[in-house]
């Protein structure tokens, strides 16, 4: 059963520019999070989605967005990016809230320059 | 608002020792406890998780321990190994949304 997959790995981008992460759950779960994670702030809950709705929301300025497809892959999106977005961002994967498990991607690392 | 306390930061022992992390979570309306293990690289995986309705679990070499009055859960690992070495997240959830704790580095020296 393949995992949580998570592109890009890895990418570079400058201050002012927009990225797009992508995110494809594990076959069958209906629920992905996403998570901001850093060196001084560990792993910050941004958003999650549960069929294609957004569920629930973290402490993040607008410029952190997201969405869900019908086929349960998602995607997030920053967008006038800062120095500070610099993170390593998480996707998890599970089948509902109710079930509590949650399965991480290898996660996508941002360089902002 | 909700927060998850995990200590210590960094965790040394020598191989075949015991290791005890342990965490303190706000939201008394959480139900859900599990644990991460994050190597280097990688995501974290979920290596052992507890429900309210339970205060012991265990699995082979790792047991978690959870005390709902005084919101306490603890990892316990014995005989420690090497591949042990990792980053270690606790996280408390009440079905709204995950929230982790700061991890905990732990060493394992041959």
């Amino acid at each position: 059963k393949a995992g949580v997959t998570q592109t890009p790995r890895y990418l570079i981008k400058t201050r002012g520019q927009q990225v797009t992460l992508s995110c494809s759950p594990i076959s069958g779960h209906r629920s992905v999070s996403w998570y901001q994670q850093t060196p001084g702030q560990g792993l910050q809950f941004l958003f999650e989605y549960f069929s294609e709705t957004q569920r629930n929301k973290g402490n993040f300025p607008g410029r952190f967005s997201g969405r869900q497809f019908s086929n349960s892959r998602s995607e997030m999106n920053v967008s006038t990016l800062e120095l500070g977005d610099s993170a390593l961002y998480l996707c998890a994967s599970g089948k509902d809230r109710e079930e509590g498990e949650l399965f991480f991607g290898e996660g996508s690392r941002l360089t902002v320059l | 608002g909700e927060n998850v306390e995990q200590h210590p930061s960094t965790l040394s022992v020598q191989e075949g020792d015991s290791a005890v992390i342990k965490c303190t979570y706000s939201d008394s309306a959480s139900n859900y406890f599990p644990w991460y293990k994050q190597e280097l690289g990688k995501g974290p995986q979920l290596i052992i998780d507890i429900r309210s309705n339970v205060g012991e679990k265990k699995d082979q070499r790792i047991a978690v321990t959870l005390n709902k009055t005084a919101k306490h859960f603890s990892l316990h690992i014995t005989e420690t190994q090497p591949e042990d070495s990792a980053v270690y997240f606790c996280a408390a959830s009440n079905t709204d949304k995950l929230i982790f704790g700061t991890g905990t580095r732990l060493q394992v020296f041959p």
